[in-house]
């Protein structure tokens, strides 16, 4: 069965530093993957997604991800965050299989941003 | 991306009462998934929405407690029966278009609270 791990509950970084949101999955093979993003009483909004092809995935608001296939993991990062980037953040998996079966998401990271 | 509508946007309801959830999706799609998010926790799926049939129920989700309709392909109700001050949640409607892309696009949320 595919799971989703997101170890981090909450992380708290500073307006300007650089951010790193980890994430690992458990899938028999390669995945689709994704990065959504749910601000205080929001629904989710896509970041970014991996289907194939470069394992380094650009999305919006600046965003970056990394499918690592080696360590099963698809971290997502950002340079410089701002004050508007507090939410929280889901990493999900969905299946290569089957275009209709729903999404697997992890726990959740909730970020913090200080000045 | 598919624009979706969720209403209640948010409702206090009473125990022992029963809302109804409406999702309506701003063109076709292929499916339709309803997940349930608790207080600080990750999204739980509680069932595909099958257009003209049963929906199909993930384990820990019932049909008389959760009862699904889709009469058509743009259009979904999740109906809370009964409720407990158990079901305060976060009700999100999600949807998915023609392809094996695995994206999901969702609403903005159903905020129910259970007194």
């Amino acid at each position: 069965a595919q799971s989703v791990t997101q170890p981090d509950i909450h992380i708290t970084v500073s307006e300007g530093a650089s951010l790193e949101l980890r994430c690992n999955y458990s899938y028999g093979a390669t995945p689709y993957l994704f990065w959504y993003v749910q601000s205080p009483g929001q629904g989710l909004q896509l970041l970014l997604k991996y289907f194939s092809g470069d394992t380094l995935v650009q999305g919006i608001k600046g965003f970056e991800a990394e499918f690592k296939r080696s360590q099963s993991s698809f971290n997502l990062r950002k340079p410089s965050v701002h004050w508007s980037d507090a939410a929280e953040y889901f990493c999900a998996v969905g299946s290569r299989r089957s275009g209709n079966t729903p999404l697997v998401f992890g726990k959740g990271t909730r970020l913090s941003v200080i000045a | 991306s598919a624009v979706i509508s969720q209403k209640p946007s948010r409702d206090i309801c009473q125990r022992g009462t029963s809302l109804t959830i409406q999702c309506q999706v701003d063109s076709q799609v292929t499916m339709m998934f309803w997940y349930r998010q608790q207080p600080g926790q990750s999204l739980t799926l509680i069932a595909t929405a099958n257009q003209g049939s049963e929906a199909t129920y993930e384990s820990g989700f019932v049909i008389d407690k959760f009862p699904i309709s889709r009469p058509n392909l743009t259009f979904s109700t999740l109906t809370v029966s009964n409720m407990s001050p158990e079901d305060s949640s976060i009700y999100l409607c999600s949807a998915k278009r023609e392809g094996n892309t695995g994206e999901l696009f969702f609403g903005e949320g159903s905020r129910l609270t259970v007194l």
